[in-house]
């Protein structure tokens, strides 16, 4: 049982250029989230999914896109990147309300 | 929107224990508090979620008094390995939009 895998595990981009990044969970979980956290920052919010075919914002929604397209998979892309979107991305996932988040291991993403 | 207030930074010694409060003045009453763990290059961990009272497991405790403003994470003779970020989080799930981590607070345990 792998949980929540995110790949890639690293990458860096040229300002402007575009990458999607995946988010894979084989808990059946219907809710998925994408978060950054900067350097002695907690995590941020990006986007979530409260199930297949939906998304919504979360707090800092800009310069970011999402699908999720099967309830297995939610996918972050960044169509034009930025600097500013360096940061290490966590993807997570729940069953639900009241339900704790399962958290992958982290994206590290530096924009030049 | 419930906001959570944390110490920055706490140290303590092997085998002692440990209580890290949680501040959250305006928890509704639909939200839970949840407290994660997070190591360096890894994502956050779920240690113990609570609605009111105590919750314990096998890693720690949570106290939550009757007005819910506040919650206290206590683990038990920590040990180095126990050296991490915790970030206390209070909201209901499918509200994710609610949920805010904060900066949490570190840990640091010394031999």
């Amino acid at each position: 049982n792998a949980g929540v895998t995110q790949t890639p595990k690293f990458r860096v981009l040229k300002t402007g250029q575009s990458m999607t990044l995946l988010c894979a969970q084989d808990m059946n979980h219907e809710y998925m989230y994408w978060y950054r956290q900067d350097p002695g920052m907690g995590l941020r919010l990006i986007h979530y999914s409260v199930g297949e075919g939906t998304t919504a914002k979360g707090e800092v929604p800009d310069g970011y896109n999402v699908s999720r397209l099967k309830k297995q998979n939610f996918l972050l892309g960044l169509e034009s990147a930025a600097p500013s979107q360096t940061s290490v991305y966590f993807c997570a996932s729940t069953a639900g309300r009241g339900q704790p988040q399962h958290f992958g291991d982290g994206t590290r993403l530096s924009i030049l | 929107l419930a906001k959570t207030t944390q110490p920055i930074s706490m140290d303590s010694y092997e085998g002692q224990e440990v209580n890290i409060t949680c501040s959250h003045n305006n928890i509704a009453t639909n939200d839970y508090i949840t407290w994660y763990q997070q190591f360096p290059s890894q994502g956050p961990r779920f240690i113990i979620q609570g609605y009111k009272t105590k919750v314990t497991n096998e890693v720690a405790s949570l106290f939550i008094p009757a007005d819910r403003k506040s919650s206290t994470l206590s683990l038990p003779r920590v040990s180095l390995s126990d050296t991490a970020v915790y970030y206390c989080l209070v909201g209901v799930i499918y509200n994710t939009d609610k949920l805010i981590f904060g900066t949490g607070t570190r840990l640091q345990v010394f031999p």
